[in-house]
């Protein structure tokens, strides 16, 4: 069954606490993405990485980090330094096929802080 | 980054009406990617259209690629309780591009 799967699927931090979001595909795709979603606001990009051990910064990056060891996972750290963390955090993976480029989302993570 | 103009913001129709709803913007794309997000979960994608012109549909939906390339439209024909939702639109402004642009969406609302 290929997808996209997030984990876990709430997530509560203590102030001062960083916390790893986990994302997984077996869709083959080379490129993924981290966005954060807040009521009433479209999707911002914090991070993407087009192939493993390379990613790039999106629109709101700061306070977070990522890796991309293998192609099949890109996990998002929501550091100490992000001060307003609470948010659905959506992951994606895009398919690549030139003139038909495709995202498609994992079924998210909420982060709440205590 | 940028945010596409996508309206109406809500509607609240009836079941077994039809449904329109529409994204502009003021650069153009070469692909328009149509999701519906339920509360609490991932968007799924609807439809994809990687033309100008194109006209797709899935099921009860179809989207168009507008000929300018600065917008798209969704109808949902015959609508029906389980297509309450929010619908929002993407674009992607070139190929290879790293981001998309999205819609801040169109919460829809089925009376039974």
């Amino acid at each position: 069954d290929g997808g996209i799967t997030q984990s876990p699927k709430y997530l509560f931090r203590k102030e001062g606490q960083n916390v790893t979001l986990s994302c997984e595909q077996n869709l083959n795709h080379d490129a993924m993405y981290w966005y954060r979603q807040d009521p009433g606001q479209g999707l911002r990009l914090i991070y993407y990485s087009q192939i493993v051990n390379d990613f790039q910064k999106g629109d709101i990056a700061e306070g977070y980090s990522v890796s991309r060891e293998k192609k099949e996972s890109f996990p998002l750290t929501v550091t100490s330094a992000q001060k307003n963390p609470t948010a659905f955090y959506l992951c994606a993976s895009k398919r690549g096929l030139e003139g038909k480029e495709t995202q498609y989302f994992g079924p998210g993570t909420r982060l709440l802080v205590l | 980054g940028q945010q596409l103009n996508q309206s109406p913001q809500s509607m609240f129709i009836q079941e077994g009406e039809d449904v329109s709803m529409n994204c502009t913007s003021s650069s153009i794309f070469n692909t328009w990617l149509w999701y519906k997000q339920d509360p609490g979960e991932g968007p799924v994608l609807l439809i994809a259209l990687y033309k100008a012109g194109e006209l797709t549909s899935n099921g009860r939906l179809t989207a168009q690629f507008g000929i300018t390339r600065k917008d798209s439209f969704l109808n949902i024909s015959a609508s029906i309780p389980s297509d309450v939702g929010i619908y929002f639109c993407a674009g992607q402004p070139w190929t290879g591009a790293n981001n998309l642009f999205f819609g801040t969406g169109t919460r829809l609302t089925v009376i039974p």
